[in-house]
């Protein structure tokens, strides 16, 4: 158990509508990185956030969004969702290099 | 473009025997490289890292070595086992061009499978 958090494990959604993967952290790490795996391009970095800041952007589609809260958890936002966007969404945390990867968000778009 | 080529998509070794895992990058400057275990639906899992001033790292049964004038990375395993069947993947902390922030690029990785 990495001590990192991802809700929901599954979702099922139609093309076309939006949803919200939260994650939560490890206890006391500041950064939380998003990344999304799917077969054909393996693991994408999307996302970084810093105590609460976007840090560094990699290949993140305009349709998708992300935050982090005060109390750090944070939550990606994807809308408009095609069939393209089905993959597996991980959240990982990092205190210094070592990242701890959650259990992911399979995400499946019908 | 920027690559990391992990040779290999399968590496299937008896038990007992060494499994070496081969990544190889172009146009990086990579301040370190990890490497992280994938087990079917699961999260990655950091096991080792290797600074780019460093030739040789270890961990118990692991071994990875980092060359950067090959630029190559070559992860060991040795006295494997069929618990250590799994995808391995290779990544690399770079600097995107003139950004001062740096990011993990990760290899699309090598799925092994040590049969007893």
């Amino acid at each position: 158990d990495s001590g990192v958090t991802q809700t929901p494990k599954h979702l099922i959604t139609a093309t076309g509508q939006r949803v919200t993967l939260r994650c939560s952290p490890r206890s006391g790490d500041l950064s939380v990185y998003w990344y999304q795996q799917s077969l054909d391009q393996g693991l994408q970095f999307l996302i970084q956030y810093y105590n609460g800041e976007e840090r560094a952007k990699g290949n993140i589609l305009e349709r998708f969004s992300a935050q982090q809260f005060p109390d750090l958890h944070s939550e990606l936002n994807l809308s408009s969702l095609e069939l393209g966007d089905s993959a597996l969404y991980f959240c990982a945390s990092s205190e210094g290099d070592e990242q701890f990867f959650g259990p992911g968000t399979r995400l499946t778009v019908l | 473009s920027q690559k990391i080529e992990q040779n290999s998509e399968a590496l299937n070794i008896q038990e007992g025997k060494t499994a070496t895992l081969t990544c190889n990058y172009t146009n990086y400057s990579p301040a370190y490289l990890q490497w992280y275990r994938q087990d079917p639906g699961r999260g990655p899992v950091f096991l080792l890292l290797i600074r780019e001033n460093e030739k040789e790292k270890r961990k118990e049964r692991l071994k990875v070595t980092f060359d950067t004038t090959l630029k190559q990375s070559l992860f060991h395993i040795t006295a494997s086992q069929p618990a250590d069947s799994a995808t391995y993947l290779c990544a690399l902390y770079a600097f995107d061009r003139g950004s001062t922030l740096g990011r993990l690029y990760f290899g699309r990785g090598t799925q092994l499978t040590v049969w007893p």
